[in-house]
């Protein structure tokens, strides 16, 4: 049983068509959250929700859009994709604010690469 | 910007032996500090964490420890075992759940 899971796991396509990686939880979690891993290994906040309500929302294109359906789930939809956007991307979750101490639960990541 | 810095890209130690990753922040607001596993093809995975409040933390083989006024952090790994070879990703809170991480120390313990 994943606790988080997304799809899909590889993803290859083309430079300026539009995909989008799909991410569910099954923790009952209420705050979700997008991370980029670039080539330089670091994990980068891109997005967060906390009951499917925007939180955080890094310097990022705006042909990156997330949208959260239900507190279980979190998309990312990327327009136009671009050589730059290759990278492995994780879904995370975590309840509330405040309990970090229990960390955040990954997902596996999805790697994308954009030819 | 990386607020969070683990300046050693990779560590060898030997099975039984300490391991002890080193990680560097600057940010002073943060409140809370983490410490990640990460295999191959997964998802970085919880391992223990720290308040800003305290020094140290210790949960069974894994310690970290906190030095505010020097913005420095570790983890203490005692015995390492050849199963602790991974990718440790440091991380801190500033707040509002914005999580920071360091680029990883990858950990090889050889039996």
């Amino acid at each position: 049983d994943t606790a988080v899971s997304q799809t899909p796991k590889y993803l290859v396509t083309q430079m300026g068509n539009d995909k989008s990686i799909k991410c569910e939880q099954n923790l009952g979690h209420d705050t979700m959250y997008w991370y980029k891993q670039d080539s330089k290994k670091f994990l980068k906040i891109m997005f967060s929700y906390n009951n499917k309500e925007l939180i955080i929302n890094e310097t990022v294109p705006n042909r990156f859009s997330p949208k959260s359906p239900d507190k279980a789930h979190l998309n990312l939809h990327i327009n136009s994709l671009e050589l730059g956007d290759s990278a492995v991307y994780f879904c995370a979750s975590s309840q509330g604010f405040g309990e970090v101490n229990y960390g955040y639960t990954f997902g596996s990541g999805t790697r994308l690469t954009v030819v | 910007d990386q607020q969070v810095k683990q300046n050693s890209p990779s560590l060898s130690v030997q099975e039984g032996r300490i391991s002890i990753l080193n990680c560097d922040y600057t940010n002073s607001m943060f409140d809370y500090f983490l410490w990640y596993k990460k295999y191959p093809a997964e998802g970085p995975t919880f391992l223990i964490s720290i308040s800003s409040i305290k020094d140290k933390n210790e949960d069974g083989r894994f310690t970290v420890f906190l030095n505010k006024s020097a913005k420095h952090l570790s983890l203490h790994i005692v015995p390492s075992q050849p199963g602790d070879s991974a990718v440790y990703f440091c991380a801190a809170r500033a707040g509002n759940n914005d999580m920071r991480f360091g680029a990883g120390t990858r950990l090889t313990v050889k039996p």
